[in-house]
């Protein structure tokens, strides 16, 4: 099965500064990797994803990259602000209907990012 | 987006006890919900796949006869703690895809449970 590997496990930065968090995936049918944001207590929420056919996404302060070939990919948050201080897990999911998948998602361990004021 | 309801929000119950967590979509059809469990400062485990009308598949190392899940609805899936233990105290979240957005899955806000 898929196992999807995360780091850091905690990231602390200064407010202003960037922060980046990678993933790797072991299973190279996957072509779906989302991103949640997960503040204490609270639900994961989806914050970008990213889909195999392209390279890169783009949304405001944060974007996600994504390389097939090394099967990694990796979220950036710029101007990083207090209220990005979350919990913040990877996954990666196979296509619909191939080798049992039915769009479950396969989650890394999680990156408690801090951001100092 | 979607909206995910669960209810309840948090259950405290007594050792051997049973409790049903409630998991609805409220502005789309769910053909499939997943049910979750995430222990303090862990990741999301995915317990079970639930599709509407036929049997939930369960992951690997969950007792199905402990975890039942009903999925009657396309907006309404049920997961049932039997006989509930101390080690079962958990924070359960649901959450299902929408088809409209490419299978996108969205979470319900999750029941903390604690089992004295």
């Amino acid at each position: 099965g898929e196992n999807v590997e995360q780091h850091p496990s905690t990231l602390s930065v200064q407010e202003g500064d960037s922060a980046v968090i990678k993933c790797t995936y072991s299973d190279s049918a996957s072509n779906y990797f989302p991103w949640y944001k997960q503040e204490l207590g609270k639900r994961p929420q989806l914050i970008i994803d990213i889909r195999s056919n392209v390279g890169e996404k783009k949304d405001q302060r944060i974007a996600v990259t994504l390389n097939k070939t090394a099967k990694h990919f990796s979220l950036h948050i710029t101007e990083t602000q207090p209220e990005d201080s979350a919990v913040y897990f990877c996954a990666a999911r196979r296509p619909a209907n191939s080798g049992g998948s039915n769009y479950k998602l396969t989650f890394g361990k999680g990156t408690l990012l801090t951001v100092n004021p | 987006g979607a909206v995910v309801s669960q209810h309840p929000s948090w259950v405290i119950c007594k050792s051997g006890t049973s409790v049903k967590i409630e998991c609805r979509s409220l502005d789309f059809q769910a053909t499939t919900m997943f049910w979750y469990r995430q222990f303090p400062k862990q990741s999301l485990m995915l317990m079970a796949t639930s599709n509407e009308g036929s049997k939930a598949t369960y992951e690997q190392g969950v007792e199905k006869d402990k975890f039942l899940i009903n999925h009657a609805s396309l907006t309404l899936s049920t997961l049932t703690v039997t006989s509930a233990h101390p080690e079962d105290s958990s924070f359960y979240i649901c959450s299902e895809t929408n088809s409209a957005e490419g299978k996108t899955q969205y979470f319900g806000p999750g029941t903390r449970l604690l089992v004295l």
